[in-house]
């Protein structure tokens, strides 16, 4: 099964300001998706990340403030721009393994202060 | 679209004992897959067991059972001999090839007692 790295782990972030968060996989995969985890609630799909395309968001969240970039098929990332406390959750990236299901990174814990 | 409800916010079981956590879904999809996911407070999604719609055949992992019924959009998790590092979130989780991503539900917050 494939392998993700994700960084940072968590982050402390002052308002307005914007942090990138990485993701490495081991091996070669098509799609990588974004999740975010409100505090006491379930995943929720950001967007979904396809090498040499952009990214397509789901209903609720916009490039602007989500870019996201996926330069080759073992990397992306997720950046949060322009931050207010309402942004404090956990991300969470992920790889399809198909009819496995997926497989996820450790999860960046973000508080914006 | 499809829905994942889970019905029980909060479940408790003592050390060794079993406990059945519970799933529905709606779709109209006819070959689709289940998971069951542990989020222990590490933050760590970890897949315990997954389920095929089109397999009649209840899937096992060791502890982790399941009791599929198809008709009924029904999909629990029993965890036997319930050890005190099954304390986690459990999400129950559905994907169909129509869609691409995995569409969880709200959760379980599991506590096992001494």
């Amino acid at each position: 099964s494939a392998v993700i790295s994700q960084k940072p782990s968590r982050d402390i972030c002052q308002r307005g300001t914007s942090l990138t968060i990485q993701c490495q996989v081991d091996s070669q995969v098509t799609m990588m998706f974004w999740y975010r985890q409100q505090p006491g609630q379930s995943l929720t799909l950001i967007a979904t990340a396809n090498q040499g395309s952009e990214a397509t968001y789901e209903s609720g969240f916009v490039i602007d403030k989500f870019p996201i970039s996926r330069p080759n098929l073992t990397f992306s990332t997720l950046t949060v721009s322009n931050m207010s406390p309402e942004d404090s959750s956990i991300y969470l990236c992920s790889v399809d393994r198909g009819n496995y299901g997926y497989t996820f990174g450790s999860g960046t814990r973000l508080t914006v202060v | 679209a499809q829905t994942v409800t889970q019905s029980q916010p909060e479940m408790s079981v003592q050390e060794a004992e079993t406990v059945t956590l519970s799933c529905t879904y709606d779709t109209s999809e006819s070959n689709y897959y289940l998971f069951w996911y542990k989020q222990p407070p590490s933050r760590q999604m970890i897949l315990v067991i997954r389920q095929e719609a089109y397999k009649q055949q209840n899937a096992t992992e060791n502890r982790f059972s399941v009791n599929f019924q198809k008709a009924a959009k029904s999909f629990s998790l029993k965890i036997s001999d319930s050890q005190l590092g099954d304390t986690a979130m459990y999400f129950c989780a559905f994907w169909s090839n129509s869609g691409y991503a995995l569409n969880f539900g709200k959760g379980t917050s599991l506590l096992v007692t001494p």
